[in-house]
C-alpha cells in the first residue's frame, strides 16, 4: 500500500519569494510521483509528474520538484511566486504494479501575499 | 473543449433518497476513475475502470454506492440511501492506460449536500 504526507496544510508567502511544499510517501513498490494544483473554484489539474529518467522535472509555470529515492520525497519548489500561483497543491503517487490507484495526499494551500 | 464534464454540478437531496452522477471521460481515454473529496482533505481513490471492467473498488465504497460504465464509454456513480456523511465532492477523472500517458485529467466535480 501506498501513502502520502503533505507536512504543511498551509503556506503564506510574499511575492517574488521561493517557496517549497513538501511531500513525503511511502510504498513497498516503485511508484509514479505528481503534483496537481487545484486553482479557486477550478477543477484538478497536473502541474508536474516523474515517470522515470531525470529525477528534476519541471513544469511550465516555473515550478520544479526532484525525485528523491533515498528520503522517499518529492518537493516542489519554485524560485519567485506570483499571486497568481495561489491555490491547493495535491502531491500524489501511483504504484507501478497491480490496479494505478492513485492516492493523494491533504493537500497543500499556497497563500501569495502582496 | 473536450475534456472531462460531470453532471450534475450540485446535487441537493434530502437523507435516504437515491442519487446518480454522469461522468464523460475524454472519448479516447480508456481509464475512467471516481473520487471522493471532502473539505481540507485530497481527493480519495473510490472506483476505477479499464474501458468496461471494473478493475478496483476501494474499501471505503460501501454496498450502497454503484459505479458503472457499460459501453467503456461514460459512467455512473450510484448511492442509494444517502447518508449525511455522503455530502462531499465527487470526482472523475480519465486517462490513457500505457505510460507515459498516467496523467488523469479531472472533471470540475459534483458537489453532494445530503439534508
Amino acid at each position: 500500500a501506498q501513502s502520502v504526507t503533505q507536512l504543511d496544510s498551509q503556506v503564506p508567502v510574499f511575492e517574488e519569494a521561493p517557496v517549497e511544499l513538501r511531500c513525503n510517501y511511502s510504498s513497498s513498490v516503485s511508484v509514479y510521483l505528481f503534483w496537481y494544483v487545484q486553482y479557486p473554484n477550478q477543477g484538478l489539474q497536473l502541474l508536474l509528474k516523474y515517470l522515470s529518467g531525470s529525477t528534476l522535472v519541471e513544469s511550465i509555470n516555473g515550478f520544479e520538484a526532484e525525485f528523491n529515492k533515498s528520503q522517499t520525497s518529492f518537493h516542489l519548489r519554485k524560485p519567485s511566486v506570483h499571486i497568481s500561483d495561489t491555490a491547493e497543491y495535491f502531491c500524489a503517487v501511483t504504484s507501478h504494479t497491480g490496479g494505478f490507484k492513485t492516492i493523494f495526499g491533504t493537500g497543500t494551500r499556497l497563500f501569495v501575499k502582496a | 473543449d473536450t475534456g472531462v464534464s460531470q453532471n450534475p454540478r450540485h446535487k441537493i437531496t434530502k437523507r435516504g433518497q437515491n442519487v446518480t452522477f454522469r461522468c464523460d471521460p475524454i472519448s479516447e481515454h480508456n481509464r475512467l476513475y471516481w473520487y471522493r473529496q471532502t473539505l481540507g482533505q485530497g481527493p480519495e481513490f473510490l472506483t476505477y475502470f479499464q474501458n468496461e471492467a471494473q478493475l478496483e473498488k476501494s474499501r471505503l465504497l460501501s454496498d450502497r454506492f454503484s459505479a458503472e460504465r457499460p459501453k467503456g464509454s461514460f459512467s455512473t456513480l450510484e448511492i442509494q440511501r444517502t447518508e449525511q456523511g455522503d455530502s462531499a465532492m465527487y470526482l472523475c477523472a480519465s486517462s490513457l492506460a500505457a505510460e507515459p500517458k498516467l496523467t488523469q485529467y479531472f472533471g470540475p466535480g459534483t458537489r453532494l449536500l445530503v439534508l
